[in-house]
């Protein structure tokens, strides 16, 4: 099956920091999801984006389907953004609308 | 609206005992997909059922089952609980099988 790798796996900043995720994946897909998970265990959309480029807020993200990678950018971080974050992924062709989650990176934001 | 609604929210149980967990999706969705979270690790996928039909099935055993009813509401069934069967019990949900997935706060299930 499709793999996900995501980097760093852990991530310490101070408020007010900028950050980059990353998000590898080993085969084409057509749906890829950025998801926050705080530490009540909430599990948040944040894009939905299997190509190109969107922007939320103090988030952004970027997918480069042809090179199979998708950045996520935090700006000017705060303790609210401290969580889990997951890459998940779709593979082109498959019939079963399974996304297939990488282990994430765990954000601490520091005051 | 409301967003996905998970109940139990907190469930203990001993081995070899039936569970039975319980989701509604927002209004409008079609698709409700099932993942299990054990801790320090991504959702895995157990199920996807789409206008009623199940469309995807992970790689979990047959002791595992799910059923979606005619106002999209789903079920999932776990028989036999083993201790490893402790996790995280999400349920999503969807307009579409494609489209962004929407989570419920999940059912924290203990098995001793």
């Amino acid at each position: 099956g499709i793999q996900v790798e995501q980097s760093p796996p852990d991530l310490i900043l101070q408020e007010g920091a900028n950050s980059t995720l990353r998000c590898n994946f080993s085969d084409s897909v057509n749906n890829l999801q950025w998801f926050h998970q705080n530490p009540w265990g909430q599990l948040i959309n944040l894009f939905y984006i299997p190509s190109g480029t969107k922007q939320n807020g103090r988030l952004s993200a970027t997918t480069v389907a042809t090179e199979r990678y998708s950045l996520l950018y935090i700006s000017s971080s705060q303790t609210t953004d401290s969580g889990v974050y997951f890459c998940a992924v779709e593979n082109s062709g498959g019939s079963n609308y399974k996304l297939t989650f990488g282990k994430g990176t765990l954000l601490t934001v520091n005051p | 609206d409301t967003g996905v609604t998970q109940s139990p929210t907190h469930l203990i149980k001993t081995r070899g005992q039936q569970v039975t967990l319980r989701c509604s999706p927002i209004s409008g969705h079609k698709s409700v997909s099932w993942y299990q979270q054990v801790l320090g690790q991504g959702p895995q996928f157990i199920f996807q059922y789409y206008e009623k039909e199940e469309r995807g099935r992970g790689n979990f055993p047959d002791r595992f089952s799910a059923r979606q009813f005619p106002n999209y509401s789903s079920e999932l069934n776990v028989n036999a609980l083993l201790l490893g069967d402790s996790a995280l019990y999400l349920c999503a949900s969807s307009r579409t099988g494609g489209s962004p997935l929407h989570f419920g706060n999940g059912t924290r299930l203990t098995v001793t």
